[in-house]
């Protein structure tokens, strides 16, 4: 069985421009989060989606935003992007997402740079 | 809003003896624990979760972990180490009624030394 798929895995941009991370998740799951990960701030969540819809949001500007398809795979995206992006970018993903205690998947991450 | 707290950001210990990482959460409801363990250059994996069964919860390569509300702990424990588990370890917390907004902790390294 597949895991969380990220890609690209590894991307440099430069300051002002936008990028775009993908995640499919391990079949059948239709909750996917994301979380954004730093030597300063440690782990901290982006957003999560279910059934198409974002259910949470984490305290991130308005340049940071997602989306999740049909067949339950998400995109994110930041806009004008700014040095201090520079971050693990983490999916991760569950069957349902409401239960107590539901087992949460990680993916292996993109490793965005910005310079 | 819940909370976790890894009382050690580094912790060093030799192949073959016991491993101890602290985690004290604060909530005003039941939580769910998690322990993820984070290697190099590589995304989370699950170790153990607790999710009000069995207070000892016991996870992959040998860990466990025991819930003491009394204590507000959830402390992760191994009785030998390896060098394989160098690696940083997150104990993390489910919001309540469950949802994947999780709240992490700022992690501890764990070191093995030969």
């Amino acid at each position: 069985k597949a895991g969380v798929t990220q890609t690209p895995r590894y991307l440099i941009k430069t300051r002002g421009q936008q990028v775009t991370l993908s995640c499919s998740p391990i079949s059948g799951h239709r909750s996917v989060s994301w979380y954004q990960q730093t030597p300063g701030q440690g782990l901290q969540f982006l957003f999560e989606y279910f059934s198409e819809t974002q259910r949470n949001k984490g305290n991130f500007p308005g340049r940071f935003s997602g989306r999740q398809f049909s067949n339950s795979r998400s995109e994110m995206n930041v806009s004008t992007l700014e040095l201090g992006d520079s971050a693990l970018y983490l999916c991760a993903s569950s069957r349902v997402g409401s239960e107590a205690g539901n087992t949460i998947y990680f993916g292996e991450g993109s490793w965005l740079t910005v310079v | 809003a819940q909370s976790v707290t890894q009382l050690d950001s580094h912790v060093s210990v030799s192949e073959g003896t016991p491993v101890l990482l602290r985690c004290n959460y604060s909530s005003s409801y039941s939580p769910s624990l998690f322990w993820y363990v984070q290697h190099p250059n590589k995304g989370l994996q699950l170790l153990l979760k607790y999710t009000s069964a069995a207070t000892l919860v016991k996870g992959i390569n040998g860990f466990e972990a025991e819930f003491k509300k009394s204590e507000t702990s959830f402390h992760l424990t191994k009785p030998s180490a390896h060098m394989s588990d160098a690696a940083e370890y997150f104990c993390v917390v489910t919001p309540p009624g469950g949802g994947n907004k999780l709240t992490f902790g700022t992690g501890t390294q764990l070191k093995v030394e030969l």
